[in-house]
C-alpha cells in the first residue's frame, strides 16, 4: 500500500524558515517523481515545487521561486522542502503527491496519483 | 502560463442527478488533463487522467472528456457521497496548474 506520510509543520513567525519532510513507503521510491502542492485556509489547490526520480530536474512555482528548495534522499525514501522568508500567504496544508508518467508525443507526461494527508503550515507573528 | 478555469464554481443537484463540470485552458493541452476529488477535509484523489481515463477503482458514474481546451467532467448520477469539490488539472508541462475548483452539494 502506497503512503505518504507528512511532517514538520508548525507555527513560525514571517521572515523564518521550516523544513517538511514526507516519508514514503509501499513502493519504489527512487522510481517515482514526487511533488509539493499546497492548500491554504478555504482555498484550492497551488502546487508548489516538482523533483525527478534522480533530482536531474527541478521545477518550482513562482511564488515559491528563490525561497524554496526541494529535495529528496533515494537511500532513505524521504522528501525534503526547506521553506526560507515565509510570508504569511505561505500559510497553507502542504502535501506530497507522487507522480505517475507516461511517455506521449515525445515526452513524459505526469499526472499525481498518490497524496499524503498533509501538514499545516501558520506564518504569523 | 496556461491558466485553468473551472465552471460553475459551485452547484447544488438533487440525488440521481446528472452533472456536468466544464474545465477551460487558456491554451491547447491536447488531453494531458487530470481531475480530482477532495471530500470536505480530506486528501485529494485522482479520479480521472488523460482527460477521460478512470483511475483504478473509480465508480464508472464519473466520466471525463474533451481535448484542446475544453473539458467536461460528468457524474452520470450524483450520489450523497459525492458531496466534495472537484479540481481540473493540466499536466502537459510544468507549471502544473490547477483550476480553483467547482464544489458540489446535494439538494
Amino acid at each position: 500500500e502506497v503512503q505518504l506520510v507528512e511532517s514538520g509543520g508548525g507555527l513560525v513567525q514571517p521572515g523564518g524558515s521550516l523544513r517538511l519532510s514526507c516519508a514514503a513507503s509501499g513502493f519504489t521510491f527512487n522510481g517515482y517523481s514526487m511533488n509539493w502542492v499546497r492548500q491554504a485556509p478555504g482555498k484550492g489547490l497551488e502546487w508548489v515545487s516538482y523533483i525527478s526520480s534522480s533530482s536531474s530536474t527541478i521545477y518550482y512555482a513562482d511564488s515559491v521561486k528563490g525561497r524554496f528548495t526541494i529535495s529528496r534522499d533515494n537511500a532513505k525514501n524521504s522528501l525534503s522542502l526547506q521553506m526560507n522568508s515565509l510570508r504569511a500567504e505561505d500559510t497553507a496544508v502542504y502535501y506530497c503527491a507522487r507522480s505517475t508518467s507516461y511517455y506521449d508525443s515525445g515526452s513524459y507526461r505526469y499526472y499525481f496519483d498518490y497524496w499524503g494527508q498533509g501538514t499545516l503550515v501558520t506564518v504569523s507573528s | 502560463d496556461i491558466q485553468m478555469t473551472q465552471s460553475p464554481s459551485s452547484l447544488s443537484a438533487s440525488v440521481g442527478d446528472r452533472v456536468t463540470i466544464t474545465c477551460r485552458a487558456s491554451q491547447g493541452i491536447s488531453n494531458y488533463l487530470a481531475w480530482y476529488q477532495q471530500k470536505p477535509g480530506k486528501v485529494p484523489k485522482l479520479l480521472i487522467y488523460a482527460a477521460s481515463t478512470l483511475q483504478s477503482g473509480v465508480p464508472s458514474r464519473f466520466s471525463g472528456s474533451g481535448s484542446g481546451t475544453d473539458f467536461t467532467l460528468t457524474i452520470s448520477s450524483l450520489q450523497p457521497e459525492d458531496v466534495a469539490t472537484y479540481y481540473c488539472q493540466k499536466y502537459n508541462s510544468a507549471p502544473w496548474t490547477f483550476g480553483q475548483g467547482t464544489k458540489v452539494a446535494i439538494k
